[in-house]
């Protein structure tokens, strides 16, 4: 089954610049979005089909994906983005829809 | 304005049968591909099934036998009707809408989320 694999946790200084991967054998070849989730709210999606941002979300957001891991970017970090970040790709061989395990990102 | 809001949460027995709901405004659920996904508390998003705009319907391993995605376009509404509930059914459901520009393919990010329903499963 596929699995996608996130590091648990990552902490970033404000304005500095975080890098949230999302690993999987192949993944470049799939396309992969990216979900902000705050303590008690539902996700919101930040980035989609690789490197495209939704209305209203910040430039400051950018995605890759190439190899085995997609990257979820965010430069010059604030307070408010602390949360909690998933990746998701659609498994066209399973036909299951998968998420990473998800990773905290903590603004020291 | 696009709205999703989840109802039909509650505590249940194990063993026992609930039926979710998602009442959608804003927009036609027949008309995109909708999900139901659910987290556990204080752990990761969990994908539950999706049905398609045409009516296929696709389940996760853990739930398959077990759960059923099904709509009424009249109410414009999706449901989640869930048998045989276990423990580890426990968490916050959360139906989703898949984005689809009206022409094409729909594609498999969600756009809009509902706030959620909580299901606890114990004796």
């Amino acid at each position: 089954s596929y699995v996608l694999t996130q590091p648990p946790s990552v902490s970033v200084a404000p304005g500095e610049t975080a890098k949230l991967t999302c690993g999987a054998n192949n993944i470049g070849i799939d396309t992969v979005h990216w979900y902000q989730q705050r303590p008690g709210q539902a996700p919101v999606l930040v980035v989609y089909d690789d490197t495209d941002r939704p209305s209203g979300i910040p430039e400051r957001f950018s995605g890759s994906n190439s190899g085995n891991t997609a990257t979820l970017t965010i430069s010059r970090v604030e307070a408010g983005d602390e949360a909690d970040y998933y990746c998701q790709v659609w498994d066209s061989h399973s036909d299951h829809l998968v998420f990473g395990g998800g990773t905290k990102l903590t603004v020291l | 304005e696009v709205q999703l809001v989840e109802t039909g949460g509650g505590l249940m027995q194990p063993g026992g049968s609930l039926r979710l709901s998602c009442a959608a405004s804003g927009f036609n659920v027949s008309t995109h591909y909708m999900s139901w996904v659910r987290q556990a508390p204080g752990k990761g998003l969990d994908w539950v099934s999706i049905i398609y705009s045409g009516g296929t319907t696709y389940y996760a391993d853990s739930v398959k036998g077990r759960f059923t995605i099904s709509r009424d376009s009249s109410k414009n509404t999706l449901y989640l009707q869930m048998n045989s509930l276990r423990a580890e059914d426990t968490a916050v459901y959360y139906c989703a809408r898949h984005f689809y520009d009206g022409s094409g393919i729909p594609d498999y990010y969600f756009d809009y989320w509902g706030q959620g329903t909580l299901v606890t499963v114990s004796s």
